[in-house]
């Protein structure tokens, strides 16, 4: 069935430099990509989404970048900040009528 | 806005009782999934429903069941609880079915089952 696979598990970066998240998604139909964070004690939120005709996105420091060719897409943070820190999801689905499969999560951890 | 609210928060049960767990999602939102979060497995798609009708289910067996009403709030129950079944329930409402949508979660309700 359809995959979506999510590395690294845990990262852990210095306060001001960049941290990178990969996904790996199996189902080449799949058509739209967004990631959430998730902060403690609290429920997923959507920070930035993607969709396959489009190969990169950016929202003030993150970013999403899209290979279709390769099937994986990532989420770039620059200038890491401490309310960074958080659990983050990817996940990707072919659309409406579809569920969206998730990946098994980052946790990000800033340090000061 | 109200945000999705879920209650109760937290719940300890026993070994095989039942469970009924709440979700209210945002006003004029139609849709409600619900998702089981554990360390090791992330979150787990349980079910979606629209409109009152169940339109995806995940790989979870029968114990789990849920419903929606008609003013769009949503239930989940699970029968004869089990050990394995202690895990943080999410809740997530959107404004259509299907993966397109963004989702709004609610913050959860912790379950233990003991």
């Amino acid at each position: 069935g359809e995959n979506v696979e999510q590395h690294p598990s845990t990262l852990s970066v210095q306060e001001g430099d960049s941290a990178v998240i990969k996904c790996t998604y199996s189902d080449s139909a799949s058509n739209y990509f967004p990631w959430y964070k998730q902060e403690l004690g609290k429920g997923p939120q959507l920070i930035i989404d993607i969709r396959s005709n489009v190969g990169e996105k950016k929202d003030q420091r993150i970013a999403v970048t899209l290979n279709k060719t390769a099937k994986h897409f990532s989420l770039h943070i620059t200038e890491t900040q401490p309310e960074d820190s958080a659990v983050y999801f990817c996940a990707a689905s072919r659309g409406s009528n579809y569920q969206l499969i998730w990946g098994a999560g980052t946790k990000l951890i800033i340090k000061p | 806005k109200a945000g999705v609210t879920q209650t109760p928060r937290y719940l300890i049960k026993t070994r095989g009782q039942q469970v009924t767990l709440s979700c209210s999602p945002i006003s004029g939102h139609r849709s409600v999934s619900w998702y089981q979060q554990t360390p090791g497995q992330g979150l787990q798609f349980l079910f979606e429903y629209f409109s009152e009708t169940q339109r995806n289910k995940g790989n979870f067996p029968g114990r789990f069941s849920g419903r929606q009403f008609s003013n769009s709030r949503s239930e989940m129950n699970v029968s004869t609880l089990e050990l394995g079944d202690s895990a943080l329930y999410l809740c997530a409402s959107s404004s259509g079915t299907g993966g397109f949508y963004e989702q709004y979660f609610g913050p959860g309700t912790r379950l233990t089952v003991t």
